[in-house]
């Protein structure tokens, strides 16, 4: 089945521990992404990824640290979480962003920072 | 700056009624526009997109209409059911080199039985 799975789904965890949210797609797809999704803000993109080691900045990507060494993965990396960091976080990946596919989206992984 | 919105937080429908949701955009470079479902405790489900060459589209039970004139979208579900309910985003790419999709804040249809 095609899909894109996030772990953990939920995680509660402390100010300044490092903690990473792994993404996994089976499709083969180009572009990933990874958005948050805070109630009034709606869904904003953290940071993307055209293809293998090629990763940017999106709409806010302070305290967020990504990597994509290998087409299928493309984990998000909090070093030093902060409480403003609890949120609702989606991955999402599509075939080419150049060719208007849409972006297919993981089930969230929501993390409250205490 | 630019944005794309919805005009209607809440829909209340009643079941086997077709339901229409609404939403504007401010850009005109927009060039593609994707229908979101979002259920609780699940991440945004694709349901219908539409590229700037197209006026209307139609999938299963649903049709997205784009009127580049007055920079609006809807999205119409034929014989609404309570499954349909859920919060539906409109989102676009409007192709400005920023590779990222800009959501609007949602539309939350209620189907009442």
């Amino acid at each position: 089945e095609a899909q894109v799975t996030q772990n953990p789904r939920y995680l509660i965890t402390v100010t300044g521990k490092k903690l990473t949210v792994t993404c996994s797609q089976n499709m083969n797809h180009e572009y990933m992404s990874w958005y948050r999704q805070d109630p009034g803000l709606g869904l904003r993109q953290i940071y993307y990824s055209m293809n293998v080691e090629v990763t940017d900045k999106g709409d806010v990507p302070e305290g967020y640290k990504v990597s994509r060494k290998e087409k299928r993965n493309f984990p998000l990396i909090l070093e030093s979480p902060s409480p403003n960091q609890t949120s609702l976080y989606f991955c999402a990946s599509s075939l080419s962003w150049d060719r208007n596919q849409p972006q297919h989206f993981g089930d969230g992984t929501r993390l409250s920072i205490l | 700056g630019e944005s794309v919105g919805l005009h209607l937080p809440t829909l209340s429908v009643q079941e086997g009624d077709n339901s229409i949701i609404n939403c504007a955009y401010s850009n005109s470079a927009s060039d593609y526009f994707i229908w979101y479902k979002q259920e609780s405790g699940k991440g945004p489900q694709f349901i219908i997109d539409i590229r700037s060459n197209m006026d209307k589209r139609q999938g299963q039970r649903v049709t997205v209409l784009l009127n580049k004139t007055v920079k609006h979208l809807s999205l119409q579900i034929a014989a609404t059911q309570p499954g349909d309910s859920a919060v539906y985003f409109c989102a676009e790419n409007s192709d400005t080199g920023r590779r990222a999709l800009t959501f609007g804040s949602g539309t939350r249809l209620q189907v009442q039985p």
